[in-house]
């Protein structure tokens, strides 16, 4: 374990399904993300949560919804997927803005049937 | 927009072999640019963070260079094993925001 945990490991859902993936870190970060990881694709930042900011890439659609409840924990709200959301979505968490500690989950396998 | 582009895409060794992975970046206003590894079906981990004043970081084997004006870095794997087939991914950090461009990767398989 790297210190971020994220669950489940693999969800698979249907289009009219609603889900949520859960990231927890206890290693004191002030900032976490979401990224999406699709087949032949570079990373893809989604969102970014920080004591400072929260940074939303505005190509993201909106059945994709955050949620950073604390600093330790992020949630990303899945409904009415479609099959292109099909992906791995790693969760990471850093010191600051800095980026030093930049530490990533295993990631979420999501398959949408 | 800063995009980042890996080369070679795959590379394949022997065992032994000294290699180098290359990284470009198209926008050289970066704050840092950091080196991950990617095992298949894991998160990232990290290997080196080169900050945008610094020309080179080093950790065992590995070594990353930076040349911000050029829009260029390298991870040069001395004595290539068998344990570092992974995905390697360059990325760059803009500004003191916490964004970070990836590039797609170069996927590394060494042979015994």
């Amino acid at each position: 374990e790297t210190g971020v945990t994220q669950t489940p490991r693999h969800l698979v859902m249907g289009m009219t399904n609603k889900k949520s993936l859960k990231c927890e870190q206890h290693l004191g970060h002030n900032a976490m993300y979401w990224y999406k990881q699709s087949a032949k694709k570079p990373l893809e930042l989604m969102f970014v949560y920080s004591l400072e900011e929260r940074v939303e890439n505005n190509s993201v659609p909106s059945r994709f919804s955050p949620e950073c409840p604390n600093s330790s924990h992020l949630f990303l709200h899945l409904h009415t997927l479609q099959p292109e959301d099909s992906a791995l979505y790693l969760c990471a968490s850093s010191q600051d803005r800095s980026g030093y500690g930049y530490t990533f989950g295993s990631g979420t396998r999501l398959t949408v049937v | 927009k800063q995009e980042v582009t890996q080369i070679p895409a795959a590379l394949s060794v022997p065992e032994g072999e000294n290699l180098v992975l290359n990284c470009s970046f198209t926008d050289s206003a970066i704050y840092n640019l950091q080196w991950f590894r990617q095992d298949p079906g894991k998160g990232l981990t990290s290997l080196l963070l080169i900050q945008s004043s610094q020309r080179e970081q080093t950790s065992g084997r590995l070594n990353a260079s930076l040349d911000k004006s050029s829009g260029r870095s390298t991870l040069y794997i001395a004595a290539s094993q068998p344990g570092d087939s992974a995905t390697y991914l360059c990325a760059v950090k803009q500004g003191n925001f916490n964004k970070f461009y990836f590039g797609s990767g170069t996927k590394l398989n060494v042979k015994p």
